[in-house]
């Protein structure tokens, strides 16, 4: 059981807004100021959406934006459009220098 | 053009050896923390090791003591050696690219997947 929980699943209709929780149940995260979100489309490559919680790397639409609050990290798609449909993963540095990624989280763009 | 390359999956019987390899172009391997990560059959994204420009490595508990990052900069390539193989080790293997600005690590640069079965 990942220490990164998302939602199994989120929808919403084309032009809505939805969010996706990544929440750390573990104190292996230490400060969860590290966290990343990608899209990964099965049989692609992941993409990486989000880093350092909030920063976009180019390229990336600003439609997609991070935050966090406490334990909690969100990302944010606005805007929703029929191609944001696929399964979305947060990760985050833990204290020992490796990774975690939470379960993922499948969007339906309806 | 910025782009990674994994080679060397396939089918290996259970306690057996694979090295997979990760040829990289448009940019150094040696200039940049670089990852692998897998995905098993119906399964989320699992991290499994990471290799820092000054050689230090680090590796999730489901691997360590098993698997083995590297990377020749003679040949710009990444590697993963992987020994003692199980069942559970099935699954498309990633190597990646960290984005350089990121604090954290943040896989920025992905390869194609290489899948590994390992199956008698």
């Amino acid at each position: 059981q990942s220490a990164l929980t998302q939602p199994a699943s989120v929808s919403g209709s084309p032009g809505q807004s939805i969010t996706i929780s990544c929440t750390a149940t573990s104190s292996d995260v230490g400060g969860y100021n590290f966290v990343s979100w990608y899209q990964h489309h099965p049989g692609k490559a992941p993409k990486l959406m989000i880093y350092d919680v909030s920063s976009r790397p180019s390229g990336v639409s600003d439609r997609f934006s991070g935050s966090k609050s406490g334990n909690t990290a969100s990302l944010t798609i606005s805007g929703l459009q029929a191609e944001d449909e696929s399964d979305y993963y947060c990760s985050s540095l833990t204290r020992n220098n490796t990774l975690l990624f939470g379960g993922g989280t499948k969007l339906t763009v309806l | 053009e910025v782009q990674l390359v994994e080679s060397g999956g396939g089918l290996v019987q259970p306690g057996g050896s694979l090295r997979l390899s990760c040829a990289a172009s448009g940019f150094p391997v040696s200039s940049n923390y670089m990852n692998w990560v897998r995905q098993a059959p119906g399964k989320g994204l699992e991290w499994l090791s990471i290799i820092y420009t000054g050689g230090s490595t680090y590796y999730a508990d489901s691997v360590k003591g098993r698997f083995t990052i590297a990377r020749d900069s003679s040949k710009n390539t990444l590697y993963l050696q992987m020994n003692s193989l199980r069942a559970e080790d099935t699954a498309v293997y990633f190597c990646a690219r960290d984005e350089p600005r990121a604090m954290g690590y943040a896989m920025d640069v992905w390869g194609q997947g290489t899948p590994v079965t390992v199956s008698s």
